[in-house]
């Protein structure tokens, strides 16, 4: 039973133009959300990340949407650049109980075009 | 700061060898953790160790063991491997004050083949 889902394995956009990453979650106690970039061969490096108090979250580029009643959140980059092209993990988080670590999506292969 | 290491970066191993990965970490992390990504998977907790001197049962702990060997070191253990336990395994850490969630930092992986 997956928790925290991505379901478009991959996109593909053009240069300049905004890319945006979905991930829906099932379990209501998530209260921290992730999210991640990994390039080949490489661990995955941290990006982005917003508490369940808050519906937005911005860093440069980079914007994180949380709709908390829809279970679902988004990650935008504006604009999109060759360097973004990489697997992008949404990962969640419960601090009150069950096991400690991150519970991640199977991930969304970007493809930034030039 | 080196962050989070791993100990090898790929090792190839025959079904029932054994062998113990390594990870450290020098950002002062109270937390550590084991992962494992398969081939179009997300990554699945393996163990963890929320502070030196403990350690818990991830999502998929069956067929490892763990020891959390100070501060900075957690290592993980195949005894006798299986090649379902092919895959890449990631190491990292976090400082976690109290209650509250903090980032995890990731090492570069190990990536193991079981034959």
């Amino acid at each position: 039973d997956q928790q925290v889902k991505q379901n478009s394995p991959s996109l593909s956009v053009q240069e300049g133009r905004i890319s945006i990453l979905n991930c829906d979650y099932t379990n209501s106690m998530f209260d921290y959300f992730l999210w991640y970039k990994k390039y080949p061969a490489e661990g995955p490096t941290f990006l982005i990340s917003i508490s369940s108090i808050k519906d937005k979250n911005e860093d440069g580029r980079f914007t994180v949407f949380l709709n908390k009643s829809a279970k679902h959140l988004s990650l935008h980059i504006v604009p999109s650049q060759p360097g973004d092209s990489a697997v992008y993990f949404c990962a969640a988080s419960e601090t009150g109980g069950g096991a400690d670590g991150l519970t991640f999506g199977k991930g969304t292969h970007l493809i930034i075009q030039p | 700061n080196a962050g989070v290491t791993q100990t090898p970066k790929f090792q190839v191993l025959k079904t029932g060898q054994s062998m113990t990965l390594q990870c450290a970490q020098d950002m002062n992390h109270n937390s550590m953790y084991w992962y494992r990504q398969d081939p179009g998977m997300g990554l699945r907790l393996i163990y963890y160790s929320a502070s030196e001197g403990t350690t818990d049962k991830g999502e998929v702990p069956n067929g490892y063991n763990v020891s959390r060997l100070n501060k900075r070191e957690f290592s993980l253990r195949l005894e006798s491997a299986a090649p379902s336990q092919t895959s890449v395994y990631f190491c990292a850490s976090r400082f976690r004050r109290g209650g509250r969630t903090d980032t995890q930092y990731f090492g570069p992986g190990t990536r193991l083949t079981v034959l």
